[in-house]
């Protein structure tokens, strides 16, 4: 079983519109949770780090479940931007990324 | 100026050579990172140096060879290619404590 795993997508969304998707991480010992954001053929860039107490940038709204070991993304009044591939990152001294959730916004 | 930077950006070489791929970060971070993402975009760690000092050896074959020759600068070298090396390279660093790290622009390695 990977440590962090998420849906691989492609999540179609219709701009403006909302779209949310999880991860699970199996290491209860995981202290710091991260989003990124990749876009194809380029590297990972850190979207926002995800707090106990769920944080919010913008249009983005991460939030973490450690009772359950899920981190959430929430992607409000999507833009054709927004369309890349979102990492979801697990760190307990080194950080583990999953496969990464597509998101394709369509006009 | 770039962050995290690496070279080459791409390299295509023949099964059975050796090849380098440099990484330096003017960050002032304390830690770096080797990461391979393979054709299934997986991003998965393989070296971690902090200070110089090897922290994090996942089970990578011992054909890759880390080193760092002072904490700004991260290079791997590997031996006797394979076909199934082939991947994105990312070079990453990340400051003291847990905290988002910074990738390098990948060195896509084709191996022929």
């Amino acid at each position: 079983r990977k440590e962090v795993e998420q849906d691989p997508g492609p999540f179609n969304v219709p701009e403006g519109a909302t779209v949310a998707f999880n991860c699970t991480y199996s290491n209860s010992a995981s202290q710091s949770f991260f989003w990124y954001r990749q876009d194809c053929r380029k590297e990972p860039k850190l979207l926002m780090s995800v707090y106990s107490s769920g944080n919010e940038d913008g249009r983005f709204t991460a939030q973490l479940n450690r009772a359950s070991q899920y981190i959430s993304l929430l992607i409000r009044d999507s833009k054709l931007s927004d369309s890349a591939t979102y990492l979801c990152g697990s760190s307990w001294g080194k950080l583990q990324f999953g496969a990464g959730t597509q998101v394709v916004v369509t006009p | 100026d770039t962050a995290v930077s690496q070279t080459p950006k791409y390299l295509v070489t023949q099964m059975g050579n050796d090849k380098s791929i440099k990484c330096e970060q003017n960050l002032g971070h304390d830690t770096m990172y080797w990461y391979k993402q393979d054709s299934k975009k997986f991003l998965k760690i393989m070296f971690s140096y902090n200070n110089k000092e090897l922290i994090i050896n996942e089970t990578v074959p011992n054909r890759f060879s880390p080193k760092s020759p002072d904490k700004a600068h991260l290079n791997l070298h590997i031996n006797s290619l394979e076909l199934g090396d082939s991947a994105v390279y990312f070079c990453a660093s990340s400051p003291q404590g847990d905290r988002g790290y910074t990738f390098g622009s990948g060195t896509r390695l084709t191996v022929v």
